[in-house]
């Protein structure tokens, strides 16, 4: 059983086009993440979801727009992808009640834009 | 502001030498403090956490790490690395729990 699932795991695309990338998780979390690690593994919060609601939007291009169904998914919609936005995105779940828990991470979805 | 520093972005160690990570971090609260590994095209797995509890605190596979406040340090040790041991470290730092700050990770290779 995995705990938080993306969807793809690859993905290799044209400037210029739309896609998604989907997240899921089965914890019962009721916070979930998005974060882009660029080619040197920094990591940097892109949105975060509690309930639905979003709490955390960083300065992110408005290219990218997430969405949460419910509070077990949180997807990721990408308009007129660009070059610099291959990266590697991760999906990440938490306990909003239990901060000492930590987040729980997906493995990952590798964007590549040609 | 909350901020992590790791000191060091690639480490080499020999098998069987000591592991010590450097993460240095800022907050102007007692903070949550976590260790996450990645290793190579994996997601990021916790390694061990800080919540206040103790101030050493010990984790999987052999790793601890030991909160000192007065030095904002949350250094990353293990005894006796191993080969499996070779991955992508993250320090992160968390004022509320909710959204934390990642350093900008160290990478250990272990030589035979």
């Amino acid at each position: 059983d995995t705990a938080v699932s993306q969807t793809p795991k690859y993905l290799v695309t044209q400037m210029g086009n739309d896609k998604s990338i989907k997240c899921e998780q089965n914890l019962g979390h009721d916070t979930m993440y998005w974060y882009k690690q660029d080619s040197k593994k920094f990591l940097k919060i892109m949105f975060s979801y509690n309930n639905k609601e979003l709490i955390i939007n960083e300065t992110v291009p408005n290219r990218f727009s997430p969405k949460s169904p419910d509070k077990a998914h949180l997807n990721l919609h990408i308009n007129s992808l660009e070059l610099g936005d291959s990266a590697v995105y991760f999906c990440a779940s938490s306990a909003r009640q239990d901060p000492n828990y930590g987040y729980t991470f997906g493995s990952g979805t590798r964007l590549t834009v040609v | 502001a909350q901020s992590v520093t790791q000191l060091g972005s690639h480490v080499s160690v020999s098998e069987g030498a000591l592991v010590l990570l450097r993460c240095n971090y800022s907050s102007s609260v007692p903070p949550y403090l976590f260790w996450y590994v990645q290793y190579p095209n994996q997601g990021l797995q916790l390694l061990l956490k800080y919540t206040s509890a103790a101030t050493l605190v010990k984790g999987i596979n052999g790793f601890e790490a030991e909160f000192k406040k007065s030095e904002t340090s949350f250094h990353l040790t293990k005894p006796s690395a191993h080969m499996s041991d070779a991955a992508e470290y993250f320090c992160a730092v968390s004022e509320t729990g909710n959204q934390f700050y990642f350093g900008t990770g160290t990478s250990l290779t272990v030589i035979p």
